[in-house]
Protein backbone atom coordinates (compact mmCIF):
# COMPACT_ATOMS: atom_id res chain seq x y z
CA UNK A 1 0.00 0.00 0.00
CA UNK A 2 1.21 3.74 -0.77
CA UNK A 3 1.21 5.56 1.78
CA UNK A 4 2.70 9.63 2.31
CA UNK A 5 3.41 11.25 5.64
CA UNK A 6 4.75 14.51 6.13
CA UNK A 7 6.44 16.25 8.44
CA UNK A 8 8.28 19.54 10.05
CA UNK A 9 5.84 21.93 9.72
CA UNK A 10 5.13 24.61 12.68
CA UNK A 11 5.39 28.55 13.41
CA UNK A 12 7.78 30.33 11.24
CA UNK A 13 8.95 33.99 11.55
CA UNK A 14 8.54 35.97 7.95
CA UNK A 15 12.26 35.54 6.34
CA UNK A 16 12.81 32.21 8.39
CA UNK A 17 14.05 28.87 7.26
CA UNK A 18 11.87 25.09 7.09
CA UNK A 19 12.43 21.38 6.42
CA UNK A 20 9.73 19.50 5.92
CA UNK A 21 9.75 16.32 5.29
CA UNK A 22 7.86 13.40 3.34
CA UNK A 23 8.30 9.98 4.07
CA UNK A 24 7.26 7.44 1.61
CA UNK A 25 6.18 3.79 2.06
CA UNK A 26 4.76 1.00 -0.38
CA UNK A 27 6.86 2.41 -3.27
CA UNK A 28 10.67 3.78 -4.39
CA UNK A 29 10.50 7.69 -4.40
CA UNK A 30 13.72 8.17 -6.19
CA UNK A 31 11.66 5.68 -9.21
CA UNK A 32 8.98 8.22 -9.07
CA UNK A 33 7.65 11.60 -10.50
CA UNK A 34 7.03 13.69 -6.90
CA UNK A 35 5.76 17.08 -5.98
CA UNK A 36 4.78 19.41 -3.06
CA UNK A 37 1.20 20.92 -3.64
CA UNK A 38 0.49 23.68 -0.90
CA UNK A 39 -3.10 25.01 0.34
CA UNK A 40 -3.42 28.21 1.76
CA UNK A 41 -6.22 28.31 4.85
CA UNK A 42 -9.92 28.41 2.96
CA UNK A 43 -7.82 28.17 -0.71
CA UNK A 44 -7.51 25.72 -3.44
CA UNK A 45 -4.35 23.84 -4.23
CA UNK A 46 -1.44 25.05 -5.74
CA UNK A 47 1.76 23.24 -7.35
CA UNK A 48 5.08 24.28 -5.34
CA UNK A 49 7.45 21.69 -6.77
CA UNK A 50 8.28 18.53 -8.51
CA UNK A 51 11.43 16.28 -8.82
CA UNK A 52 11.98 13.86 -11.71
CA UNK A 53 12.86 10.62 -11.72
CA UNK A 54 16.63 11.37 -13.27
CA UNK A 55 16.49 14.00 -10.21
CA UNK A 56 15.80 17.30 -12.27
CA UNK A 57 13.30 19.82 -10.78
CA UNK A 58 10.79 22.40 -11.77
CA UNK A 59 9.12 24.79 -9.66
CA UNK A 60 6.02 27.35 -9.38
CA UNK A 61 7.46 30.60 -10.22
CA UNK A 62 5.82 31.76 -6.99
CA UNK A 63 8.31 29.94 -5.36
CA UNK A 64 11.40 29.74 -7.48
CA UNK A 65 14.46 30.81 -5.71
CA UNK A 66 13.45 30.28 -2.39
CA UNK A 67 12.64 26.66 -2.11
CA UNK A 68 14.49 23.77 -3.27
CA UNK A 69 13.25 20.15 -3.58
CA UNK A 70 15.21 17.22 -2.95
CA UNK A 71 15.12 13.10 -1.91
CA UNK A 72 16.63 10.70 -0.37
CA UNK A 73 16.99 7.39 -1.19
CA UNK A 74 18.54 5.54 1.35
CA UNK A 75 15.57 7.49 3.65
CA UNK A 76 12.94 6.69 0.94
CA UNK A 77 11.97 10.00 1.72
CA UNK A 78 11.26 13.33 0.19
CA UNK A 79 11.91 16.86 0.80
CA UNK A 80 11.57 20.97 0.66
CA UNK A 81 13.61 23.29 2.39
CA UNK A 82 11.66 26.31 2.68
CA UNK A 83 13.88 29.67 3.01
CA UNK A 84 12.79 33.15 3.11
CA UNK A 85 9.39 32.26 3.91
CA UNK A 86 6.66 34.65 3.54
CA UNK A 87 3.39 35.41 4.98
CA UNK A 88 1.32 33.78 1.60
CA UNK A 89 3.44 30.52 1.79
CA UNK A 90 1.63 29.91 5.04
CA UNK A 91 -0.55 27.01 4.72
CA UNK A 92 -0.77 23.43 4.71
CA UNK A 93 1.85 21.44 2.39
CA UNK A 94 0.97 18.14 1.08
CA UNK A 95 3.29 15.64 -0.24
CA UNK A 96 2.19 13.89 -3.58
CA UNK A 97 2.82 10.61 -5.86
CA UNK A 98 2.66 10.96 -9.83
CA UNK A 99 1.30 8.64 -12.23
CA UNK A 100 4.97 9.10 -14.29
CA UNK A 101 4.86 12.85 -15.17
CA UNK A 102 1.41 13.25 -15.51
CA UNK A 103 -1.52 13.53 -13.25
CA UNK A 104 -0.96 12.70 -9.06
CA UNK A 105 -1.90 9.49 -8.12
CA UNK A 106 -1.34 9.40 -4.06
CA UNK A 107 -1.58 12.04 -1.79
CA UNK A 108 -0.37 12.32 2.09
CA UNK A 109 -2.00 14.33 4.57
CA UNK A 110 -0.62 17.48 4.80
CA UNK A 111 1.76 19.56 7.25
CA UNK A 112 0.97 23.14 8.14
CA UNK A 113 3.14 25.62 8.29
CA UNK A 114 2.26 29.17 9.66
CA UNK A 115 3.93 32.37 9.08
CA UNK A 116 3.69 34.53 12.14
CA UNK A 117 5.97 37.25 14.00
CA UNK B 1 0.02 28.17 -19.85
CA UNK B 2 -3.49 26.30 -19.19
CA UNK B 3 -5.64 26.87 -16.88
CA UNK B 4 -8.92 25.07 -15.14
CA UNK B 5 -12.10 26.16 -14.69
CA UNK B 6 -15.01 25.01 -12.40
CA UNK B 7 -17.53 26.40 -10.59
CA UNK B 8 -17.23 27.13 -7.38
CA UNK B 9 -20.52 25.33 -5.78
CA UNK B 10 -22.70 22.59 -6.82
CA UNK B 11 -25.29 20.95 -5.07
CA UNK B 12 -27.93 17.89 -5.15
CA UNK B 13 -30.49 15.55 -3.43
CA UNK B 14 -29.52 12.64 -1.56
CA UNK B 15 -29.48 9.10 -4.07
CA UNK B 16 -29.36 11.53 -6.97
CA UNK B 17 -26.79 12.31 -9.17
CA UNK B 18 -24.38 15.00 -10.16
CA UNK B 19 -22.05 16.26 -13.01
CA UNK B 20 -19.30 18.32 -12.19
CA UNK B 21 -17.34 20.03 -15.17
CA UNK B 22 -13.68 20.83 -15.82
CA UNK B 23 -13.42 23.22 -18.45
CA UNK B 24 -9.83 23.50 -20.28
CA UNK B 25 -8.58 26.99 -21.42
CA UNK B 26 -8.61 27.63 -25.17
CA UNK B 27 -6.12 25.62 -27.49
CA UNK B 28 -5.94 22.39 -24.87
CA UNK B 29 -9.28 20.07 -25.63
CA UNK B 30 -6.76 17.61 -26.01
CA UNK B 31 -5.43 17.57 -22.56
CA UNK B 32 -6.33 14.85 -20.51
CA UNK B 33 -7.15 15.84 -16.49
CA UNK B 34 -7.15 13.88 -13.25
CA UNK B 35 -10.12 14.49 -10.96
CA UNK B 36 -9.28 14.75 -6.71
CA UNK B 37 -11.99 14.93 -3.74
CA UNK B 38 -11.00 16.67 -0.59
CA UNK B 39 -13.26 16.64 2.71
CA UNK B 40 -12.64 19.14 4.94
CA UNK B 41 -8.98 18.85 6.90
CA UNK B 42 -8.06 15.81 4.82
CA UNK B 43 -5.57 15.03 2.43
CA UNK B 44 -7.08 15.03 -1.25
CA UNK B 45 -7.51 11.86 -2.77
CA UNK B 46 -7.32 10.40 -6.35
CA UNK B 47 -10.38 9.88 -8.00
CA UNK B 48 -9.53 9.30 -11.60
CA UNK B 49 -7.75 10.50 -14.70
CA UNK B 50 -10.29 11.61 -17.72
CA UNK B 51 -8.77 11.57 -21.73
CA UNK B 52 -10.19 13.83 -24.26
CA UNK B 53 -12.38 10.92 -25.79
CA UNK B 54 -14.04 10.42 -22.02
CA UNK B 55 -11.75 6.96 -21.42
CA UNK B 56 -11.12 7.09 -17.83
CA UNK B 57 -9.27 5.07 -14.96
CA UNK B 58 -10.11 5.16 -11.56
CA UNK B 59 -7.94 5.19 -8.27
CA UNK B 60 -8.08 2.16 -6.05
CA UNK B 61 -11.69 1.57 -4.31
CA UNK B 62 -13.25 4.31 -6.05
CA UNK B 63 -16.93 3.24 -6.14
CA UNK B 64 -18.49 2.24 -9.39
CA UNK B 65 -21.27 4.81 -8.88
CA UNK B 66 -18.06 7.91 -10.06
CA UNK B 67 -17.39 8.36 -13.59
CA UNK B 68 -15.84 10.25 -15.85
CA UNK B 69 -16.00 11.42 -19.42
CA UNK B 70 -15.56 14.63 -22.07
CA UNK B 71 -16.79 16.91 -24.60
CA UNK B 72 -14.54 19.01 -26.78
CA UNK B 73 -12.58 21.11 -23.81
CA UNK B 74 -14.82 20.10 -20.79
CA UNK B 75 -14.22 17.31 -18.66
CA UNK B 76 -16.89 15.99 -16.62
CA UNK B 77 -17.02 14.06 -13.00
CA UNK B 78 -20.22 12.07 -13.04
CA UNK B 79 -21.24 10.58 -9.36
CA UNK B 80 -24.73 8.89 -8.87
CA UNK B 81 -27.02 7.81 -6.11
CA UNK B 82 -25.49 10.72 -3.89
CA UNK B 83 -24.43 9.69 -0.53
CA UNK B 84 -23.60 12.05 2.47
CA UNK B 85 -19.92 11.10 2.56
CA UNK B 86 -19.78 12.53 -0.76
CA UNK B 87 -19.83 15.45 0.14
CA UNK B 88 -16.22 17.07 -0.61
CA UNK B 89 -14.64 19.43 -2.43
CA UNK B 90 -13.40 17.86 -6.03
CA UNK B 91 -10.73 19.22 -8.10
CA UNK B 92 -9.29 19.09 -11.04
CA UNK B 93 -5.91 19.08 -12.00
CA UNK B 94 -3.63 18.76 -15.65
CA UNK B 95 -0.06 19.35 -16.48
CA UNK B 96 1.78 20.68 -19.09
CA UNK B 97 5.43 21.53 -19.67
CA UNK B 98 7.31 22.19 -16.56
CA UNK B 99 3.97 22.93 -14.87
CA UNK B 100 0.86 21.19 -12.96
CA UNK B 101 -2.21 22.92 -12.53
CA UNK B 102 -5.34 22.70 -10.18
CA UNK B 103 -8.51 24.31 -11.06
CA UNK B 104 -9.95 26.43 -8.16
CA UNK B 105 -12.60 23.39 -6.74
CA UNK B 106 -15.87 22.90 -6.78
CA UNK B 107 -17.61 22.26 -3.09
CA UNK B 108 -20.39 19.69 -3.21
CA UNK B 109 -23.55 19.92 -0.84
CA UNK B 110 -25.21 16.77 -0.78
CA UNK B 111 -29.35 17.80 -0.01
Amino acid sequence: EVQLAESGGGLVQPGGSLRLSCEASGFTVSNSYMSWVRQAPGGGLEWVSLIFRLGNTAYADSVRGRFTISRDSSRNTLYLQIDSLRADDAGVYFCARHHDGDWIDSWGQGTLVTVSS
Amino acid sequence: QVVLTQAPSASASLGASVKLTCTLSSGRSSYAIAWHQQHPDKGPRYLMNVNSDGGHNKGDGVPDRFSGSSSGAERYLTISSLQSEDEAVYFCQTWDTGVWVFGGGTRLTVL
